[in-house]
């Protein structure tokens, strides 16, 4: 029963490079979300996306970043440009629909960590 | 808006003791959910508990239990027996149980646990 996937774990790029991030949500789950944590902080909520829709983007900066969550396939957290604050590690968790009893969860990824140099 | 707050930024304890992590928050919502999250060195991100508000029998898992105090607005975390696995970081969060933003969880800035041997 695999969790919530991401990959890479890792990723260095250089500034003004992109990155990807992607997301398998556990089986079942059809709502992804994005935090991000920046050293000694706790998470931020990024993004929220259910199959080809994104629900609530209020979180993610306006310019250079973008998610989607396709029919097939995994979520996709994509930073364009990259710069130095960027620097941060990015956690996808997945849930139920939030309207059934277990979808009072969400479940958290093991983070990918971007170290823009 | 509601906040999470975490006023022990470290906290350290003897192995096989008892050591309790608090928390406090602020919302205008009577019904909501709240976790413990864990953050040990591999910097995943682990469910420990989940307290649901309208329940008024405190949530237990093994070793770990929570003092949840509605009208105080408290969510203090308890370790049991303290083993040296259970050093982390360690996060309260916040969720409401509806509303259009019931899928954001609102974080405290952690509590950093050592386990002295």
């Amino acid at each position: 029963n695999a969790g919530v996937m991401q990959n890479p774990r890792h990723l260095v790029r250089r500034r003004g490079q992109e990155a990807r991030l992607r997301c398998s949500p556990m089986k079942g789950h059809s709502h992804v979300y994005w935090y991000r944590q920046l050293p000694e902080e706790g998470l931020k909520f990024m993004v929220y996306l259910q199959k080809e829709n994104i629900i609530d983007e209020s979180g993610m900066p306006k310019e250079r970043f973008s998610a989607e969550f396709p029919k097939e396939g995994p979520s996709i957290l994509r930073i364009q440009q990259v710069v130095r604050g960027d620097s941060a590690a990015y956690f996808c968790a997945s849930s139920p629909p939030l309207g059934q009893i277990s979808g009072n969860t969400i479940y958290f990824g093991e983070g990918s960590w971007l170290t823009v140099v | 808006a509601q906040t999470v707050t975490q006023s022990q930024p470290e906290m350290s304890v003897q192995e096989a003791e008892t050591v309790t992590l608090s928390c406090t928050y602020d919302t205008s919502e009577s019904d909501y959910y709240l976790f413990w999250y864990k953050q040990p060195p591999s910097r995943q991100m682990i469910l420990v508990i989940r307290q649901e508000a309208y329940k008024q029998q405190n949530a237990t898992e093994n070793r770990f239990s929570v003092n949840f105090q509605k009208a105080a607005k408290s969510f203090s975390l308890k370790i049991s027996d303290s083993q040296l696995g259970d050093a982390a970081m360690y996060f309260c969060a916040y969720r409401s149980a509806g509303g259009r933003s019931n899928y954001q969880l609102i974080w405290g800035a952690g509590t950093k646990l050592i386990i002295k041997p």
